[in-house]
């Protein structure tokens, strides 16, 4: 079954240090791949996607994410967490042929320390 | 502000109780979509319409549910003889059918609780 993997549940830096959440998903031809992120008691805003353009993609907020086929991989980084950036990320596919259906990982909550 | 809209916030309810959500698209958008999100864990797609047909449907919609886009804008889903189990946030989301890569657009979702 066509899946999505968040590696880590739970990210913790500190103010002003790199941000990596990381993703993998199951391999399949042509799949697009979101980052969102999820703000307590907000909806779900789209920080970027990737569809097979350029495999480096920046989003919002200073956020990118670079597709890996070889590793089946589209891990979130920022150079510089800020406290704002605090909130729980989803990496997400949808696969080529599949018109509606978005699969979600099971998320990865960021905390940032001051 | 034009996102999405979803209408209740909030719902709690008694266990064998019916409950109806409702949800505006983004005008233009043709796509509309149902997820449900559970505690701790990812949303789950339900269903989707493109204008008033409904075109997918998870195992997750037992009979129970019923989802309907009458007039291609707006849409309800419904939960009859609510249970325990179905206390989760339900997500509606939208699109413009442009290309296979359409993006969804979340509304802030409905979090219903049975008791």
């Amino acid at each position: 079954a066509q899946s999505v993997t968040q590696l880590d549940s739970h990210v913790s830096v500190s103010e002003g240090t790199p941000v990596l959440l990381r993703c993998n998903y199951s391999s399949s031809y042509s799949p697009s791949l979101f980052w969102y992120v999820q703000h307590p008691n907000k909806g779900l805003q789209l920080l970027l996607k990737y569809t097979s353009a350029a495999t480096l993609v920046k989003g919002i907020n200073g956020f990118e994410a670079e597709f890996k086929k070889s590793e089946t991989s589209f891990h979130l980084t920022k150079p510089s967490a800020h406290m704002s950036d605090a909130a729980e990320y989803f990496c997400v596919v949808k696969y080529g042929g599949s018109q509606g259906n978005l699969i979600f990982g099971k998320g990865t909550k960021l905390s940032v320390k001051p | 502000d034009t996102g999405v809209s979803q209408d209740p916030r909030h719902k709690i309810t008694k266990r064998g109780q019916n409950v109806t959500f409702r949800c505006d698209p983004i005008s233009e958008h043709n796509r509309l979509y149902w997820y449900r999100q559970t505690l701790g864990q990812g949303p789950e797609f339900l269903t989707y319409f493109q204008n008033e047909a409904q075109l997918e449907k998870s195992r997750l919609l037992s009979d129970r549910f019923s989802a309907e886009r009458p007039k291609g804008s707006f849409s309800t889903l419904e939960i009859q003889r609510t249970e325990q189990g179905d206390s989760a946030m339900y997500l509606c989301a939208s699109s413009l059918a442009a290309t296979l890569t359409d993006t969804q657009y979340f509304g802030p979702g409905t979090r219903l609780t049975v008791l």
